[in-house]
Formats: structure tokens, C-alpha cells, sequence
């Protein structure tokens, strides 16, 4: 199984400020064949399922901020938060696609 | 816009068989470029894959849960199912159904339904 592992467990962020999480595959999710990463990020708030944020490392989903992007590639990618709004606030998960089982990292708890 | 929505039992007696389904609103769980899976989350904790199913039935499951795992989909009701056979203690967790496009990221969720597993 592909582990990912996410940095920090817990982050507090100022409102306007930047927020910064990291996600870490146990193998590349990269596919050389089609130069895509199938890595995922969501946004969970309390007592609601998960929103998909980001797909393909960082293509931003239909209505989602402009502020939230994602970057990298294999096995290193990021989520980033430009300027932290209140509503921001919530659980957010890595999940790889790449192969099955398809596998999530355990959570970022992101709090002003 | 679609929606998910799971329906079953919320208790499951010990070492006896989950069972939920999932009914998809739009119509879409026959179009050829949709999968449809199982998550769940045990209370307080992170997200955990169960399986996906394809409309032909095809089916992937996670190699932790096959032995005890069974999708069905049932395309004329817009439906598809989870069965988890010889549940603990620890099988108990919000159970979502979400929709994934190309067996990939989940892009559309239910709500969730809350199983609790109890002697």
C-alpha cells in the first residue's frame, strides 16, 4: 500500500496569512505515460463529508477558491492557502489514486 | 446536481453483516465515465477506501477488507451496495458514498451514515 504521510498534524494560521500543508507519498503517484500525478486534496468541516479541493496535484475543482492551489510532483506536493479566511478552517487530506488500495494521509487540522 | 445518499441500518450487531446503499439522484450511475465507492471514517479518526464499482460490475476492493466485502450496483433503481460481513467493534464509522470519475479522486460525497458496531 502507498502511505501518505502529511505535515503537520496541526497547523494555526493567522486570517490573512498563509497556510502551508504537506503531503508525502510512500512511492511516486506520478505516471510517466501521461505526465499526471494522481494525488487529490480535500477539505473536510465538521459533521460534513469531504470537499474536493484539488485534483491531478493541482487542478483547482469547479467553484473552489482561487486562493487554495497545489503544487508538486512523485512523491513531495503541497496545499497552499494564500491568505486564510475564517471559513477556511476544517481537516484537510492527501489521497492517491495511483493504485489501488487507494489510499488517504492522516489529516491537517487547520485552525486560525 | 447530483446527490449521494446512503441508507441502512445506523446499529450492526457484532460479527453479523453491514449492509447500506447508496442511491445516486441524476440518473448518471450508468454513464460509462463514472465509478462509485465506499469510504469510511471510524469516529475522530481519517478516511479509509473500502471499494469501488464500475456499472458493468466490475469491482476493485481494498486488500484489507476484501475478504469481507461485497459491492453490488443495480443500475434500474440508480443504486449501488455495500455488504461487510463479520463486523467488530472496529467497523464502526461514518460510511460515505461518493462518486469518481475514471476510478480516480472522489468528487461527489453523500452525507454519511453513522454504523455502529455492538454486542
Amino acid at each position: 500500500d502507498i502511505v501518505m504521510t502529511q505535515s503537520p498534524d496541526f497547523l494555526a494560521v493567522s486570517l490573512g496569512e498563509r497556510a502551508t500543508i504537506n503531503c508525502k507519498s510512500g512511492q511516486s503517484v506520478l505516471f510517466s505515460s501521461n505526465n499526471k500525478n494522481y494525488l487529490a486534496w480535500y477539505q473536510q468541516k465538521p459533521g460534513q463529508p469531504p470537499r474536493l479541493l484539488i485534483s491531478w496535484a493541482s487542478t483547482r475543482e469547479s467553484g473552489v477558491p482561487d486562493r487554495f492551489s497545489g503544487r508538486g510532483s512523485g512523491t513531495d506536493f503541497t496545499l497552499t492557502i494564500s491568505s486564510l479566511q475564517a471559513e477556511d478552517v476544517g481537516i484537510y487530506y492527501c489521497q492517491q489514486y495511483s493504485t489501488t488500495p487507494y489510499t488517504f494521509g492522516q489529516g491537517t487540522k487547520l485552525e486560525i | 446536481q447530483l446527490q449521494l445518499q446512503e441508507s441502512g441500518p445506523g446499529l450492526v450487531k457484532v460479527s453479523e453483516t453491514l449492509s447500506l446503499t447508496c442511491t445516486v439522484s441524476d440518473g448518471s450511475i450508468s454513464r460509462s465515465n463514472y465509478y462509485w465507492g465506499w469510504i469510511r471514517q471510524p469516529p475522530g479518526k481519517g478516511l479509509e477506501w473500502i471499494a469501488n464499482i464500475y456499472y458493468s460490475g466490475s469491482t476493485y476492493y481494498n486488500s484489507s477488507l476484501k475478504s469481507r466485502v461485497t459491492m453490488s450496483i443495480d443500475t434500474s433503481r440508480s443504486q449501488f451496495s455495500l455488504k461487510l460481513s463479520s463486523v467488530t467493534a472496529a467497523d464502526t464509522a461514518m460510511y460515505y458514498c461518493a462518486r469518481t470519475p475514471a476510478d480516480c479522486y472522489f468528487d461527489y460525497w453523500g452525507q454519511g451514515l453513522l454504523v455502529t458496531v455492538s454486542s
